[in-house]
């Protein structure tokens, strides 16, 4: 079984500093790890995906997350935070086997940016 | 490639009725997946397909709910005698799987119900 926390509900940042959220997963399996954006009354957004190979993995909008296996976590952060980054994210993983394409979810981390 | 749609995107119900959402996935997507969405929580996995063969169902999915993939291209999600606890919202995700995994899901807006 999967699972996955997101420490910290809500963050918030001002416009021009680093973003972290911050992501720990539990899979007993070698795991796929995503993130998402979601928008106010908009559907879920793909920003990056680990699967196999370089653990630094480049999304869009200037995102990056890296997979530490060691300390089973897929961090998301931004260098330079804008306005347009306010949005709620979520971080999830999927397992191997007959399963791999079922996403599991956590429970998301609203992210306010301050100008 | 238009996008996931999903409709109705609202919709709102007494208690007791019978609720029927539609999925359509990008084209020539071979999964389909079916969340469901409370306020504060992120989407939990109800049911998946590839092409028209239901592959996996959570134990969230009771009785009451049915989903369909007929043909292999859109869905239909079916609650009966809806509950107040049903109200979340309800999304759907389409991907291409070709070769080995992990394919990208790809979420339609979700219709948003509310049971009264």
């Amino acid at each position: 079984a999967q699972s996955v926390t997101q420490l910290g509900s809500h963050v918030s940042v001002s416009e021009g500093a680093l973003v972290l959220l911050r992501c720990n997963y539990s899979s007993s399996v070698p795991p796929y790890l995503f993130w998402y954006v979601q928008y106010p009354n908009q559907g879920l957004q793909l920003l990056l995906k680990y699967t196999t190979g370089a653990t630094l993995v480049k999304g869009i909008n200037g995102f990056e997350a890296e997979f530490k296996k060691s300390e089973t976590s897929f961090h998301l952060t931004k260098p330079s935070a804008h306005m347009s980054d306010a949005a709620e994210y979520f971080c999830a993983v999927s397992a191997g086997g007959t399963s791999y394409g079922k996403l599991t979810f956590g429970q998301g981390t609203i992210l306010t940016v301050h100008p | 490639d238009t996008g996931v749609s999903q409709n109705p995107r609202h919709k709102i119900t007494k208690r007791g009725q019978n609720v029927t959402f539609r999925c359509d996935p990008i084209s020539e997507h071979n999964r389909l997946y079916w969340y469901r969405q409370t306020l504060g929580q992120g989407p939990e996995f109800l049911t998946y397909f590839q092409n028209e063969a239901q592959l996996e169902k959570s134990r969230l999915l009771s009785d009451r709910f049915s989903a369909e993939r007929p043909k292999g291209s859109f869905s239909t999600l079916e609650i009966q005698r809806t509950e107040q606890g049903d109200s979340a919202m309800y999304l759907c995700a389409s991907s291409l799987l070709a070769g080995g995994p992990p394919e990208t899901q790809y979420f339609g807006p979700g219709t948003r119900l509310l049971v009264l």
